[in-house]
This record gives C-alpha cells, sequence and structure tokens, in this order.
C-alpha cells in the first residue's frame, strides 16, 4: 500500500476562498482522522471517523470546517470561508482499529493571506 | 484533564552520545502509548506502541518503556540521521481512536 495519501501539498489562498483538503487512507483501515499542527498548539485532533461515520467532531474549531468520509477510500476537509488564523499543517491519518497506531500522510500546508 | 509532557522541549548531543527522552502523561486508564518521529516538512511516522506498564520495546538504536506515569525514548549511540522531533501520544479512555498528543522534542545530533 502507498500510504495515506494527502493532495494538495501545498496551498495559498486569500482570506474568504474555499479550500478543500482530500485524503486517501490506507485500505482496510476502518479509522480516519484529520489533525492540525502549529508551532504554537502542536498537534490537534479536528476530528475523526469510524467505518465513513463522523465520531467526534470536538476538535473542529468553527462551523467554517467541516469533513466528509463519502466512502471507505477518500475524504475531505473543507474551509469556507477561509482565514489568515486557519494557516497550518493539516494531516490526516488512518488505523486500522481503535487504540492501534495511526498512519500518517504527508500533510497539506495551508497557508491563508 | 488528560495530558501528555514531552521533556525537554530540545536536545542537543554529540554522535555516541546516548539520552533518553521523557513523555508523562496524567490520564488515567491508559489504553495506549506511541512514539513517533516527525521529519521536516513530513508527517509524523510510527515508531513504537507500548500498552501496560513495565513493557519495552526496541528498534535500532531507540528503546521505549512504559511506567504508569510516563515513558521514555532511550537513545543509544546516536547518529545524525537520528536528528528529527520525537512525539509522544496516548488513547485516553473511554478509547474510540482518539490520540492525544505532546509537543514533542527536538533531537539535533551533530556528528
Amino acid at each position: 500500500d502507498a500510504g495515506v495519501i494527502q493532495s494538495p501539498r501545498h496551498e495559498v489562498t486569500e482570506m474568504g476562498q474555499e479550500v478543500t483538503l482530500r485524503c486517501k487512507p490506507i485500505s482496510g483501515h476502518d479509522y480516519l482522522f484529520w489533525y492540525r499542527q502549529t508551532m504554537m498548539r502542536g498537534l490537534e485532533l479536528l476530528i475523526y471517523f469510524n467505518n465513513n461515520v463522523p465520531i467526534d467532531d470536538s476538535g473542529m474549531p468553527e462551523d467554517r470546517f467541516s469533513a466528509k468520509m463519502p466512502n471507505a477510500s477518500f475524504s475531505t476537509l473543507k474551509i469556507q470561508p477561509s482565514e489568515p488564523r486557519d494557516s497550518a499543517v493539516y494531516f490526516c491519518a488512518s488505523s486500522l482499529w481503535m487504540n492501534t497506531e495511526a498512519f500518517f500522510g504527508q500533510g497539506t500546508r495551508l497557508t491563508v493571506v | 484533564e488528560d495530558q501528555v509532557t514531552q521533556s525537554p522541549e530540545a536536545l542537543r548531543l554529540q554522535e555516541g552520545e546516548s539520552s533518553s527522552l521523557n513523555c508523562s502523561y496524567t490520564v488515567s486508564g491508559l489504553r495506549g502509548l506511541f512514539w513517533y518521529r516527525q521529519d521536516p516538512g513530513k508527517g509524523p511516522e510510527f515508531l513504537f506502541t507500548l500498552y501496560s506498564a513495565g513493557e519495552e520495546k526496541e528498534k535500532e538504536r531507540l528503546k521505549a518503556t512504559l511506567t504508569k506515569k510516563e515513558s521514555f525514548l532511550h537513545i543509544t549511540a546516536p547518529k545524525p540521521e537520528d536528528s528529527a522531533t520525537y512525539l509522544c501520544a496516548v488513547h485516553p479512555p473511554p478509547g474510540g481512536g482518539k490520540l492525544i498528543f505532546g509537543q514533542g522534542t527536538t533531537l539535533q545530533v551533530k556528528p
């Protein structure tokens, strides 16, 4: 397996624009996670899915953030409208079962100007 | 509140100089503790999983240990390629997949 695949790797957008980040988890993994990493706050869990169903979205900072998982091989994280404070690296990760290790993608570096 | 604290924040070693990184947690009923390595511009790379106090795992120059309140990542005779940020994460109860990460220790090994 190629691992967790994220796209794009880099995204620069203007404040107010819609941003969509994409993730393909490892085949057969039941859990999918979206994390955000900043210097100030480190790695924060935004939302996670189990078998395509959102389980915990308490880490989503505002209603401007939304995430979907229409099938087992694809997930999106959308920010609309984007703001400069959303600038961060966003990681997608997947794991086989509950309480097992998660494998991370290479991340999307988002810059909102 | 569940917390994970890593120390030191940064560590500089000479090649061959062994040391340890610490990860302390306040989670009760730990469901798993994980160590990751992160290189600049990349995603965290999984290293070890520990589930119970007394457990140890080894991989090349790295050895992870777990007690009831903390975990150590021992680095023996490090090489420059071991330079990276090392992250610790825990699965708090009631489980369900949620991982809480520490802030990480940035290790620099000089030749």
